[in-house]
C-alpha cells in the first residue's frame, strides 16, 4: 500500500516558470490537501478538495491552483514562481476530513531562484 | 494564522526520560491531533483527542486535553534516540467555517543517547 505519493522530491525553478506538483493517493480518501512549510512555522493550507470536482481555498491560495479529476490525484500547480514560493510542500489525504488521521506524503522541497 | 502554539520551542533530554511537550490553542475545537516529524521527511499521524476526551494512550504516547484551559499536553515515556523529531498539535476549530486544521509550529526534540 504507497499511501500518498509526491513527485518530484526537490524541484529547482526560477522566477516566472511554471510547474505542476502531483500528489496521488491509493486509500480512496475523499479529503485532500495541499500544506506549504516554512522554517518556524506550522503548516499552512494552500488549497483543499473535499471530493472529486470539488476544490477550495485555504490560508495562502494565491499564485497557486488546484484540480481534482479523480478521487486519486490532486495536483498543485505554480502559475508563476516567485522566490516567496521557496519552501517544503506535502500533499495529505484523510478518509473522513478533520475527524479522522491524515496520511502525508513525503513532501516536495522547491527552491525558487 | 496559527491557533496552536506548541511549548517548549526546542527540548533536549537523555535517552530514558520523559519528555512534555505542550499545545495551547484559541478557540474552541472539536479535536486535538498530534503528528510527529522526521527531519526531512512527511508527518506521521500519533494521535487524535476529542473535545469531550481528557486523557487517551497509545503505546509510550499519553495525551490529555483540558478545555477550559484551552491546552493538551503529549508525554512520551521512556524516550528512545528514534524519538527525535519534531512534534505538532493540529487543532479542528469548533464550528469553523473553513474546514482546515490549524498547526502549531512545533517543539523539536532531541534526544541524547
Amino acid at each position: 500500500n504507497a499511501g500518498v505519493t509526491q513527485t518530484p522530491k526537490f524541484q529547482v525553478l526560477k522566477t516566472g516558470q511554471s510547474m505542476t506538483l502531483q500528489c496521488a493517493q491509493d486509500m480512496n480518501h475523499e479529503y485532500m490537501s495541499w500544506y506549504r512549510q516554512d522554517p518556524g512555522m506550522g503548516l499552512r493550507l494552500i488549497h483543499y478538495s473535499v471530493g472529486a470536482g470539488i476544490t477550495d481555498q485555504g490560508e495562502v491560495p494565491n499564485g497557486y491552483n488546484v484540480s481534482r479529476s479523480t478521487t486519486e490525484d490532486f495536483p498543485l500547480r505554480l502559475l508563476s514562481a516567485a522566490p516567496s514560493q521557496t519552501s517544503v510542500y506535502f500533499c495529505a489525504s484523510s478518509d473522513r476530513g478533520l475527524n479522522t488521521e491524515a496520511f502525508f506524503g513525503q513532501g516536495t522541497r522547491l527552491t525558487v531562484v | 494564522s496559527q491557533q496552536g502554539e506548541e511549548d517548549p520551542q526546542a527540548l533536549s533530554i537523555q535517552e530514558g526520560e520523559n519528555a512534555t511537550m505542550n499545545c495551547s490553542y484559541k478557540t474552541s475545537i472539536n479535536n486535538l491531533q498530534w503528528y510527529r516529524q522526521n527531519s526531512g521527511r512527511g508527518l506521521v499521524h500519533l494521535i487524535l483527542i476529542r473535545s469531550n476526551e481528557r486523557e487517551k494512550h497509545s503505546g509510550r504516547l499519553r495525551v490529555t486535553l483540558d478545555t477550559s484551559k484551552k491546552s493538551s499536553s503529549l508525554l512520551i515515556t521512556a524516550s528512545r534516540a528514534a524519538d527525535t523529531a519534531s512534534y505538532f498539535c493540529a487543532t479542528d476549530p469548533y464550528m469553523d467555517s473553513n474546514y482546515q486544521l490549524i498547526w502549531g509550529a512545533g517543539t523539536k526534540l532531541i534526544i541524547k543517547p
